[in-house]
């Protein structure tokens, strides 16, 4: 049971280009979120998803885009990156008791 | 609004010595969902413990231990005779109802440091 995936892992960028992070969750989840962490400030929620179709904005979703086409897939876009989106980006899911489950997440710099 | 408060930013014990994690929170909801979550130095986020807003009980796993408070808005965390292993972030989180779905919040996080 792979639980919750990311990818890539690590990845850099140079400032203006595009890129997407995948998250895939094999639990079966209805809600999915994107979190970005930076150090000092814990984790803060770009965009989540609660069920296939629907996504909503969080905290900080300027910069950002995602869709949730599939059920078990969640993709996090960057149409244009910045150096202040190098981060760390997280990837979660929960269920109806609403614990999250985190992926491993994926380093981003951005140059 | 939501808002978790982790007031300590970094603490440093001795192996052996018990720890005490603050955390105060704020919500207008009446239902909502508290957890603390530990983020070893590998970096993932591992879940350890989820409190509703109903259930007051105190919670003992092991070395770990939770104290739920509604009336002071705090969910403490404490760990008895700390180990190097338990040297992390530990980061306090609140989820409520919003838009079909739940939104969390998270503390800024508290950096543990246990030395042998």
């Amino acid at each position: 049971n792979a639980g919750v995936t990311q990818t890539p892992k690590f990845r850099v960028l140079k400032t203006g280009q595009s890129m997407t992070l995948l998250c895939a969750q094999d639990m079966n989840h209805e809600y999915m979120y994107w979190y970005r962490q930076d150090p000092g400030m814990g984790l803060r929620l770009i965009h989540y998803s609660v069920g296939e179709g629907t996504t909503a904005k969080g905290e900080v979703p300027d910069g950002y885009n995602v869709s949730r086409l599939k059920k078990q897939n969640f993709l996090l876009g960057l149409e244009s990156a910045a150096p202040s989106q190098t981060s760390v980006y997280f990837c979660a899911s929960s269920g109806p008791v609403k614990t999250q489950y985190f992926g491993p997440g994926t380093r981003l710099l951005v140059l | 609004a939501q808002k978790v408060t982790q007031a300590q930013t970094e603490i440093s014990v001795v192996e052996k010595e018990d720890v005490t994690l603050d955390c105060v929170y704020e919500t207008r909801d009446t239902t909502y969902y508290l957890f603390w979550y530990k983020q070893p130095p590998s970096g993932e986020l591992v879940f350890l413990i989820r409190r509703n807003s109903f259930d007051e009980q105190n919670e003992i796993s092991g070395r770990y231990s939770w104290n739920f408070q509604k009336s002071t808005s705090s969910f403490n965390f404490t760990i008895t005779a700390s180990q190097v292993v338990d040297s992390a972030v530990y980061f306090c989180a609140l989820s409520e109802a919003q838009g079909g779905g739940f939104k969390t919040i998270f503390g800024a996080g508290t950096r543990l440091f246990v030395k042998a």
